[in-house]
């Protein structure tokens, strides 16, 4: 499978614990976004790489928030001090970077499902 | 502020009808995009169409065909002789023109579920 992939699927953990989600793109994508998606609602954008350089992040929720892509491949996302209110499905994507960029449709993998109790 | 209106929450039809799920768009940049994603109950985003804003042909694509006026500010997507596998969460997104290291991060809309019964 070359599409995109996101691990755990689920997670559970308790209020106030610290979690991190993986994002492995598709490999000859350069571009790497990563989502919100609450019930009910449409995806939320959170950050953008370009290769390593986030180029992105204002839009992330709070200071809690952070995200890296270190070698320009795989993704992680934090959430430290977890609350109820971080429950959501997050959705990585990855597109090609190209001068028409924001016509590249991205593509989007199937998402980590987060549930803090 | 770019923003997606999806108007219809949820649609059911009856298979084989015709369906027309809507979109009306803002944004002030005169060069974006607009794309269509379909969420099947398995969760992924799969991506259908994308369209510029400088063209405004319509498309076709086997029972799908979307109509996109600028005018009107709308990106509108009918399903021909829905099938039961066409039921799914539909999902109109914009991309706008970047400026300076502009992200292309997608605005899309709160969705609207279409349920097809057999």
């Amino acid at each position: 499978d070359t599409g995109v992939s996101q691990n755990p699927r689920h997670k559970i953990t308790k209020r106030g614990q610290n979690v991190t989600f993986r994002c492995d793109p598709i490999s000859e994508h350069n571009r790497l976004y990563w989502y919100r998606q609450t019930l009910g609602q449409g995806p939320e954008f959170l950050t953008y790489f370009q290769n390593e350089a986030q180029l992105e992040k204002s839009r992330l929720l709070s200071d809690r928030f952070s995200a890296e892509r270190p070698k320009g491949s795989f993704s992680t996302l934090e959430i430290q001090r977890t609350e109820q209110g971080d429950s959501a499905m997050y959705l990585c994507a990855s597109s090609l970077g190209t001068q028409a960029g924001m016509g590249q449709p991205q593509h989007f993998g199937d998402g980590t499902r987060l549930s803090i109790l | 502020a770019q923003k997606v209106t999806q108007a219809q929450t949820e649609i059911s039809v009856v298979e084989k009808e015709d369906v027309t799920l809507d979109c009306v768009y803002e944004t002030r940049d005169t060069t974006y995009y607009l794309f269509w994603y379909k969420q099947p109950p398995s969760g992924e985003l799969v991506f259908l169409i994308r369209r510029n804003s400088f063209d405004e042909q319509n498309e076709i694509s086997g029972r799908y065909s979307w109509n996109f006026q600028k005018s009107t500010s709308s990106f509108n997507f009918t399903i021909t002789a829905s099938q039961v596998v066409d039921s799914a969460v539909y999902f109109c997104a914009l991309s706008e023109s970047p400026s300076g290291a502009g992200s292309y991060q997608l605005t899309f809309g709160k969705g609207t579920k279409l349920s097809v019964i057999p």
